[in-house]
């Protein structure tokens, strides 16, 4: 079975923090994003990768930075934590267009 | 612009009492629509795509129907554990990012 392991459930942070989300997939999928979820507002993309050390930026990428040195590792990186960064973080890989997400990081910024 | 518009919010439900989710859609062209399931503090799981007007898929209680403009997910004699929020996303011809929208929280009661 294919799976996306996200490092952390739940993380506490404070304000001005470095924060780093880990994600790891066993699939050998080329293609790998990363979603915030809010309630009311759905799944908004951040940032993607299409390949080892390639990014794009998705719709909402102020604030965050990623990073992919190995095809199953995609790092996202709040460079300084605030409260609106305050979310439930999902992490997903893709094959042909069907997203295999993992579980989730649900980060509080105090 | 590309979005995705799901309808209700919110549905209760008497066990075996069918039902449908409506997802409405507006794409440039669409090269698939997809439904997903996502259980309270998990990522979303993948159901179903659809690709072109008229296609159906099914599995289980669920069944997924496709036209130019919106998708229904008919659940048919529903129990407790179909509670869940289903997420739909349409992906566009020549692009690379899926959208999702707010998602359908359905609630069963036995």
């Amino acid at each position: 079975d294919v799976k996306v392991t996200q490092s952390s459930r739940y993380l506490v942070k404070r304000t001005g923090e470095k924060v780093f989300l880990e994600c790891v997939q066993d699939m050998d999928h080329e293609n790998m994003f990363w979603y915030r979820q809010d309630p009311g507002l759905g799944l908004r993309l951040i940032y993607f990768s299409y390949d080892v050390k390639m990014k794009e930026k998705g719709d909402i990428p102020e604030g965050y930075s990623v990073s992919r040195e190995k095809k199953e590792r995609f790092s996202l990186i709040l460079e300084s934590a605030s409260t609106n960064q305050t979310s439930m973080y999902l992490c997903a890989s893709s094959l042909a267009n069907r997203y295999t997400f993992g579980s989730g990081t649900r980060l509080t910024v105090v | 612009e590309d979005q995705v518009t799901q309808s209700p919010e919110a549905l209760r439900l008497q066990e075996g009492e069918s039902s449908s989710l409506n997802c409405s859609y507006t794409v440039s062209g669409l090269r698939g629509l997809f439904w997903y399931r996502q259980d309270p503090g998990k990522g979303p799981e993948f159901l179903f795509t659809l690709y072109s007007a008229g296609e159906e898929k099914e599995k289980e209680r669920l069944k997924a129907t496709l036209t130019k403009k919106e998708s229904f997910l008919h659940i048919t004699a529903p129990k407790p554990e179909d509670s869940a929020t289903y997420l739909c996303a349409v992906q566009a011809d020549g692009g690379f990012k899926t959208i999702f929208g707010a998602g359908t929280r359905l609630f069963v009661k036995a």
